[in-house]
């Protein structure tokens, strides 16, 4: 299958910085990437949608001044958590999908683990 | 309330069958889906079933639809230790293309030797 890489795979942070997550689709582009959010002994959480060259559509209850989130390729989807702070801390996911009709599978990242001190 | 719910932890004996359980709520889910996560590693696709499907198998998996009661199951056969794993459950209205997916809190199998 495609590949979805991450970086980094974890980061430590002090509250009050601001922390890039990057996402790429290695082998395929990438029209359509999902940003999700897990705690632990939670499930994902689908954060945003983001489609290459517009904004971000984010789901209820995500913040979308915290979460800045950026797909200027068909291979490159950056999420920014601007200000962070402890709440913060957690297990960010994404995936990539080459298209938006019928059927075309989500090809995940694996993750980047966040901790906010 | 959750919009799909699972088991946290399902034990069985290695070379035994595996039934890992799924509900959900959303009756305009079109695809529902079960991956497979290992530690350190991305979220695997495991199969997946069209909301008009009753079954489907592939290999040792088998994944049964009841559409009425909002059920969705996986069946490994012959479970090895190589399945040891967190199995997720997700529903989506769309093939993934255009819509995010709604997962469960994920069945940790755990096989026992």
């Amino acid at each position: 299958g495609a590949v979805v890489s991450q970086h980094p795979s974890w980061v430590i942070c002090k509250s009050g910085t601001s922390v890039k997550i990057e996402c790429r689709s290695l082998d395929f582009q990438a029209t359509t990437m999902f940003w999700y959010r897990q705690f632990p002994k939670q499930s994902l959480m689908l954060m945003a949608t983001s489609n290459e060259g517009s904004k971000a559509t984010y789901e209820q209850g995500v913040e979308k001044d915290k979460f800045l989130i950026n797909h200027a390729s068909l291979t490159l989807s950056t999420l920014t958590v601007t200000s962070a702070h402890p709440e913060d801390s957690s297990f960010y996911i994404c995936s990539a999908t080459g298209g938006t009709s019928g059927y075309n599978e989500q090809f995940f990242g694996p993750g980047t683990r966040l901790t906010v001190l | 309330g959750e919009d799909v719910e699972q088991s946290l932890f399902l034990s069985v004996r290695e070379g035994d069958s595996s039934v890992i359980n799924c509900t959900y709520t959303d009756s305009s889910s079109t695809y529902l889906y079960w991956y497979k996560q290992e530690p350190g590693a991305g979220l695997q696709l495991l199969t997946y079933i069209f909301s008009n499907m009753d079954m489907k198998q592939d290999q040792r998996l088998t994944v049964l639809l009841n559409k009425k009661d909002k059920h969705l199951s996986l069946r490994i056969a012959d479970t090895q230790t190589g399945d040891s794993a967190i199995y997720f459950c997700a529903e989506a209205y769309s093939g993934g293309g255009a819509d995010g997916l709604t997962f469960g809190k994920g069945t940790h199998l755990i096989i026992q030797p």
